[in-house]
């Protein structure tokens, strides 16, 4: 079935620095990723929807300054958050679209446990 | 807005059936989808409804009616590798910057399983 591969799985870094999430679709083209996060015993909050080839759509209330999405090929699609700070210490998910596949629409990542201390 | 509300916590045992219920208020509805999942990993796919009605899939069913914004995930035969958290999604139509509409979650039961 349609896998996306999301590195790392997880990543401890200091305050001010920036960390790359990057989410590979492999055996399939994915033309939209979304890109969420969720909170210990939260929901899963979308973040921002990226297509390939064009700017992300940030949900109201992400800094999309902060939240750098890039989608520039149909298989990769990378989430950098920069200058982190203790508060963006979240789990990290993105999820792609499945082409032709209305029923399922959607395959998501294994997801990334960021921690920043 | 979006609402989306499923119990936060439910408890069952080994061999019983559990029924998880999920009411939504969305401004547009294109499908629902149930998510399990465990933690510290990524939800993986259960069931989809887009038609009033009760999808059955093995151990697994999903019923939906869209006049009273209402579905429940059925889970029969408990097991305890059932025991997870599991997450209503509702759809919305397509609209600005997706193609096929974005997914608003509830908040997810977490589902205990005990011997």
């Amino acid at each position: 079935g349609a896998v996306v591969s999301q590195h790392p799985s997880r990543v401890i870094c200091k305050s001010g620095t920036s960390v790359k999430i990057e989410c590979r679709s492999l055996d399939f083209q994915a033309t939209t990723m979304f890109w969420y996060r969720q909170f210990p015993k939260k929901s899963l909050m979308l973040m921002a929807t990226s297509n390939e080839g064009s700017k992300a759509t940030y949900e109201q209330g992400v800094e999309k300054d902060k939240f750098l999405i890039n989608h520039a090929s149909l298989t990769l699609s990378t989430l950098t958050v920069t200058s982190a700070h203790p508060e963006d210490s979240s789990f990290y998910i993105c999820s792609a679209k499945l082409r032709d596949r209305e029923n399922y629409g959607y395959t998501f990542g294994s997801g990334t446990r960021l921690t920043v201390v | 807005g979006q609402n989306i509300d499923q119990p936060t916590e439910m408890t069952a045992t080994e061999g019983a059936i559990v029924q998880i219920n999920c009411t939504y208020q969305t401004s547009g509805f294109n499908g629902l989808f149930w998510y399990q999942q465990h933690a510290g990993e990524a939800p993986t796919f259960l069931s989809y409804n887009v038609l009033d009605g009760l999808e059955e899939k093995g151990r697994f069913s999903s019923f939906l009616s869209r006049s009273k914004g209402y579905s429940y995930l059925l889970l029969k035969e408990l097991q305890m590798k059932d025991s997870a958290s599991y997450l209503c999604a509702v759809r919305a139509p397509p609209g600005r910057g997706s193609t096929l509409g974005r997914l608003y979650f509830g908040r997810g039961t977490q589902l205990t399983v005990w011997p």
